[in-house]
C-alpha cells in the first residue's frame, strides 16, 4: 500500500478559529476520503474528496462547514471552520486500493477546540 | 440500510488468554465487503483483513482468526494467545458494491484490553 500521511497531527485551536488539514500519498489515486472519529465513538464519513470537481458530502456534513480541496491525484485538504468545542475529533483521510475495495488510513489528526 | 454492530463495548483479559470479538452486520445487498481494522493508543486505523460476501472460507494470519457465517451475518475475529501489543480498539467495517465498495460503514468498535 502507498504510504499516506497527514498534517498537523494534533492541535489545540480556540472557538471561533479555522484549521486546515492536510492529506498526502505517495502515489496517485482515484479518491481519497475524509473521515471524523468523535472521543470514544466511531468512524463517521464526511465526504468523498474528487479530483478536479467538487467533493460529495454525506448527510449531516456541509462544505460551508468543511470545506474540502483535491488539486491532484497525490493531495487533499479539510478546513474545519468555524471551531467549537463539538469539533473536538480525530480526523482521518483515506484512500482505497485493490480494486477500490480496502481503504487505507492516515495517521490522524487529533484536535481539541477549547 | 446497511449497518454493523459490535456489541462488546469493551473486553479485558490477562495474557496468553484467546479472545474473540464479534461482528454482526445488516446489509439488503448481494455483494459486499466486510472488514477489521486495529487502532492502538496512538489513533491510527491499521488494516487487518478484508473479506468478500462470496467468500466464506475462514482465515488464519498467525495469532489471528476470522470466522465469516453468512448464515448469521456475522465476521468474528479471534485473538489465540493474546499479548499486551494487541490492546487496542477494533473496529468492524462493511461496504456496498452498489453504494460505491469505498463507502464505509464502522461498528461502535471493541476497546481490548490484554493484562499482563
Amino acid at each position: 500500500s502507498a504510504v499516506i500521511s497527514q498534517k498537523p497531527s494534533r492541535d489545540i485551536c480556540q472557538r471561533g478559529t479555522s484549521l486546515t488539514i492536510q492529506c498526502q500519498v505517495d502515489s496517485q489515486v482515484t479518491m481519497m476520503f475524509w473521515y471524523r472519529q468523535q472521543p470514544g465513538q466511531s468512524l463517521t464519513l464526511i465526504a468523498t474528496a474528487n479530483q478536479g470537481s467538487e467533493a460529495t458530502y454525506e448527510s449531516g456534513f456541509v462544505i460551508d462547514k468543511f470545506p474540502i480541496s483535491r488539486p491532484n491525484l497525490t493531495f487533499s485538504t479539510l478546513t474545519v471552520s468555524n471551531m467549537s468545542p463539538e469539533d473536538s475529533s480525530i480526523y482521518l483521510c483515506s484512500y482505497p486500493e485493490g480494486g477500490q475495495e480496502t481503504q487505507y488510513f492516515g495517521p490522524g489528526t487529533r484536535l481539541l477546540v477549547l | 440500510a446497511q449497518k454493523v454492530t459490535q456489541a462488546q463495548t469493551e473486553i479485558s483479559v490477562v495474557e496468553k488468554e484467546d479472545v474473540t470479538l464479534d461482528c454482526v452486520y445488516e446489509t439488503r445487498d448481494t455483494t459486499y465487503y466486510l472488514f477489521w481494522y486495529k487502532q492502538p493508543p496512538s489513533g491510527e486505523l491499521v488494516f487487518l483483513i478484508r473479506r468478500n460476501s462470496f467468500d466464506e472460507q475462514n482465515e488464519i494470519s498467525g495469532r489471528y482468526s476470522w470466522n465469516f457465517q453468512k448464515s448469521t451475518s456475522s465476521f468474528n475475529f479471534t485473538i489465540t494467545a493474546s499479548q499486551v501489543v494487541d490492546s487496542a480498539v477494533y473496529f468492524c467495517a462493511l461496504s456496498e458494491a452498489a453504494q460505491g465498495a469505498q463507502k464505509l460503514v464502522f461498528g461502535q468498535g471493541t476497546r481490548l484490553t490484554i493484562n499482563p
